[in-house]
């Protein structure tokens, strides 16, 4: 299947410091892309939804100025985590799919600590 | 927000036996997927059936849709110590939701 690459795997990040986390589509144009948040033993939570070129569309409860999503070209989307606090400690993961295509692509989820 | 939700919760079996996963949902879908998660890791899209479909296989997974009821249920027959995973029913409209979730574990 299709290969996202999700990096960085793991980041740990002091209080009230951004981070970045960045999600590239490595071999299809990625025309949409959408960001999940897991905690531990939980299901995955769609964050907000991207479309290359467009402002990215936010899930009911989640903060577009916390969470900033850029989906500038077709392969590369980013997640910033601004003022980051400990209970934004979390495992995201990223997914895209191209055109109307129904089947989404993972990418390997980062795992962020913020202490 | 939640769009399905899976049950079990946790499933625990032996090797060699069948485990069966259900999955109800709540508005009206284009097709419904199934993924597999390993712990800590990404998801791996298993198979999709359509809303016009009543059933599917793949290898040694089977997949039922009941679109009256608003339900649907992954088999995986003569289950290894490799299926154990978390899998996940997606429902797909506009954007994708995922279930609760189905923790597996196959004991070798």
């Amino acid at each position: 299947g299709a290969v996202v690459s999700q990096h960085p795997s793991w980041v740990i990040c002091k209080s009230g410091t951004s981070v970045k986390i960045e999600c590239r589509s490595l071999d299809f144009q990625a025309t949409t892309m959408f960001w999940y948040r897991q905690f531990p033993k939980q299901s995955l939570m769609l964050m907000a939804t991207s479309n290359e070129g467009s402002k990215a569309t936010y899930e009911q409860g989640v903060e577009k100025d916390k969470f900033l999503i850029n989906h500038a070209s077709l392969t590369l989307s980013t997640l910033t985590v601004t003022s980051a606090h400990p209970e934004d400690s979390s495992f995201y993961i990223c997914s895209g799919k191209q055109g109307k295509s129904n089947t989404i692509y993972f990418g390997e989820g980062s795992w962020l600590t913020v202490v | 927000s939640q769009q399905g939700e899976e049950d079990p919760q946790a499933l625990s079996i032996q090797e060699g036996e069948n485990a069966t996963m259900n999955c109800s949902y709540k508005t009206s879908i284009n097709n419904l997927q199934w993924y597999r998660q390993n712990s800590g890791r990404g998801l791996v899209h298993l198979i999709l059936i359509r809303s016009n479909e009543r059933e599917k296989h793949s290898g040694r997974l089977r997949v039922t849709l009941d679109t009256s009821k608003k339900s649907s249920s992954l088999l995986i027959t003569a289950s290894r110590a490799a299926d154990t995973a978390s899998y996940f029913c997606a429902t797909t409209g506009n954007q994708f939701y995922f279930g609760t979730g189905t923790s597996l574990t196959v004991i070798p």
